[in-house]
């Protein structure tokens, strides 16, 4: 496996369902992040990940929790969404936040539907 | 903070010509970096280029180049001979030392043949 990949690619839940969104990358960056694309909006950056340590959370509902084990793997747990938690999860990876010219690679992204 | 603007919600461009799609910023930071990226339907964010604040030339990465403006705060992508394939969502961002990468809301890219 190259690049960043994500799983699942799709997920359809229920509001009191609790589901796990899974990033790995083979890129040996040490920085990963956590996006959410909803439509018509630009992407919201949801948490950032340096060295394992989480170094942002942009006022993200505790119904979201992150998790980095290691710097290749970012996951998001998901528990009690409502309907406009609707959206494209991606997840990126870069060399560092600190340095402005490291561009992130991103994941294919998982498709989440809450019913 | 950040600002990122795409003024063009979507553009149509005929197969072969080249087309411009427009990014403005607004930051007080001297350093920064400048990033364009392609989605397609798929989902995935493709990085297309990258220009640096103090850069002297314009990026220019195959088909894809950068119109850089500084002082007017402008980094516009331009892409050449067109392709069915580049049809897709594409975004400008911008990032600032010590800060997170900030995304424009896009433009749709339509490639008429």
């Amino acid at each position: 496996e190259t690049g960043v990949t994500q799983t699942p690619r799709h997920l359809v839940m229920g509001m009191t369902n609790k589901k796990s969104l899974k990033c790995e990358q083979h890129l040996g960056h040490n920085a990963m992040y956590w996006y959410k694309q909803s439509a018509k909006k630009p992407l919201e950056l949801m948490f950032v990940y340096n060295f394992k340590e989480q170094t942002e959370n942009n006022s993200v509902p505790s119904r979201f929790s992150p998790e980095c084990p290691n710097s290749s793997h970012l996951f998001l747990h998901l528990h009690t969404l409502q309907p406009e938690d609707s959206a494209l999860y991606l997840c990126a990876s870069s060399q560092g936040p600190t340095n402005s010219n490291y561009e992130q690679y991103f994941g294919p992204g998982t498709r989440l539907t809450v019913t | 903070a950040q600002k990122i603007t795409q003024t063009q919600p979507g553009m149509f461009v005929q197969e072969k010509e080249a087309v411009t799609l427009d990014c403005t910023y607004d930051t007080s930071d001297p350093s920064y970096g400048l990033f364009w990226y392609k989605q397609p339907s798929s989902g995935e964010m493709i990085f297309l280029i990258y220009q640096g604040s103090y850069d002297q030339q314009n990026a220019t990465e195959g088909r894809y180049s950068l119109n850089f403006q500084k002082a007017r705060k402008s980094a516009n992508l331009v892409i050449s001979a067109s392709q069915l394939g580049d049809s897709a969502m594409y975004f400008c961002a911008m990032r600032e030392v010590n800060n997170d990468m900030r995304f424009g809301a896009g433009t749709r890219l339509t490639v008429k043949p």
